[in-house]
């Protein structure tokens, strides 16, 4: 079984650029979430998406936004970078949202904004 | 904000020795499970252990959960090299909008050889 997969893997912007990350889940896992990790402030959860619908965000601004499509593969955007966005940004796939078993994570993509 | 607070932040120990972390927090939870990641790489899932349960093994790994204290252990057993890593408690909350993972700051184990 495939496990989660985010591309790309690196990725260098500069200020004031956008930039789209993918995750592609585990086959059968219809929740998707995202977190982000910097040395500063740690693990942070950005949103969580069921079924094409967001059903949570975390505290961060209107700059970063997502999606899921049908086949519950997921973008997250960011807009107008800020070097502050320099992140490690984790996807984690789960087959439900009540979560009585982990998720699992894929391997991240690691954003610099210079 | 993290909700969990983990002690040690670091630990350097011998391989074949035991290791122990512990981990705090502030809210009810569902469940807590703890994560292990390698260098900047994506978080592994090792254990869950609900809210209803007080202890839990996986192979060399112990889970206890305090829900009186708001607090967690997780105890690897006769550690190894390959064990070098961050790990990380998360607590695990359903809202009516959905759900999330809160982290800990986490605790780097050094496991020499």
């Amino acid at each position: 079984k495939a496990g989660v997969t985010q591309t790309p893997r690196y990725l260098i912007k500069t200020r004031g650029q956008q930039v789209t990350l993918s995750c592609s889940p585990i086959s059968g896992h219809r929740s998707v979430s995202w977190y982000q990790q910097t040395p500063g402030q740690g693990l942070q959860f950005l949103f969580e998406y069921f079924s094409e619908t967001q059903r949570n965000k975390g505290n961060f601004p209107g700059r970063f936004s997502g999606r899921q499509f049908s086949n519950s593969r997921s973008e997250m955007n960011v807009s107008t970078l800020e070097l502050g966005d320099s992140a490690l940004y984790l996807c984690a796939s789960s087959p439900g949202t009540a979560n009585n078993y982990g998720y699992t994570f894929g391997s991240g993509t690691r954003l610099t904004v210079v | 904000s993290q909700q969990g607070e983990e002690d040690p932040q670091a630990l350097s120990i011998q391989e074949g020795e035991n290791a122990t972390m512990n981990c705090s927090y502030k809210t009810s939870i569902n469940n807590l499970q703890w994560y292990r990641q390698n260098s900047g790489r994506g978080l592994v899932h090792l254990i869950l252990i609900r809210s209803n349960e007080r202890e839990k093994h996986s192979g060399r790994l112990r889970v206890t959960l305090d829900t009186s204290k708001k607090s967690s252990s997780l105890l690897i057993t006769a550690s190894r090299a390959a064990d070098t890593a961050s790990y990380f408690c998360a607590t695990h909350r359903g809202e009516t909008s959905g759900s999330r993972l809160t982290f800990g700051e986490g605790t780097q184990l050094t496991v020499n050889p």
